[in-house]
């Protein structure tokens, strides 16, 4: 069945520090894959996706690129601010699962002024 | 805005009780969903449903069940109760699968079994 393996957390870093979470996927066909952020206290919100291979998706300063080649789909900031601070979720979506998301396991990210 | 929302924040219960989590969105999505967060387990499935009446297990449907009379409500019933059902429930919606179409999430809500 379809998988979503993040990295270990939690991540904790200084503001504008570099960040990735790498993400690798396994699924039949071709899903597209989303990063969702969970703030303290709320639901989940998009943060990006993308649909095909070689997409790129990008949103508040955050990308992340869909790789076949290497099943992947890792997450990148280049200066993180203390706002960030959530929790990161990659997920992927088949269109023949009638639009099931599969989640990975989560990263908790920490940003200290 | 799109907006999915869950009847409750926080909620504390009895083993053996009956439990009901209610959402409602109002965007007129088909699909509705109900998962399961806990740490470093991420979501996993519990239940969804892609039409009025219609309902599939997820994951890990075990003492749930489900019921949607009208399109725009989805409700996750808990038969019974028990303490490893402590988590926190998250209801989402959205249309039918076309390419990124995204699923938008209710703000969840935290139930604990006592």
């Amino acid at each position: 069945g379809d998988s979503v393996t993040q990295m270990e957390g939690p991540v904790t870093l200084s503001e504008e520090a570099c960040l990735t979470i790498n993400c690798t996927y396994t699924a039949t066909g071709y899903p597209s894959l989303f990063w969702y952020v969970q703030y303290p206290g709320e639901g989940l919100q998009l943060l990006l996706k993308a649909t095909k291979a070689d997409d790129k998706g990008s949103n508040k300063g955050f990308e992340a690129t869909y790789r076949k080649e290497t099943t992947s789909f890792h997450l990148e900031k280049g200066s993180v601010q203390v706002s960030d601070s959530a929790v990161y979720f990659c997920a992927l979506r088949r269109g023949t699962s009638y639009g099931k998301l599969t989640f990975g396991q989560g990263t908790i990210l920490t940003v200290h002024p | 805005d799109v907006k999915v929302t869950q009847s409750s924040r926080y909620l504390v219960k009895r083993t053996g009780e009956k439990v009901f989590l209610e959402c409602v969105q109002d965007m007129d999505h088909e699909n509705m969903f109900w998962y399961r967060q806990d740490p470093g387990l991420g979501l996993r499935l519990i239940y969804f449903s892609y039409d009025v009446k219609m309902k599939e297990k997820g994951d890990i449907p075990e003492g749930y069940s489900v019921s949607r009379e009208k399109k725009e409500r989805f409700s996750l019933i808990l038969e019974s109760a028990s303490t490893n059902q402590t988590s926190m429930y998250l209801c989402a919606s959205s249309y039918p699968y076309r390419g990124g179409t995204e699923a938008f999430f209710g703000q969840g809500t935290r139930l604990t079994v006592v």
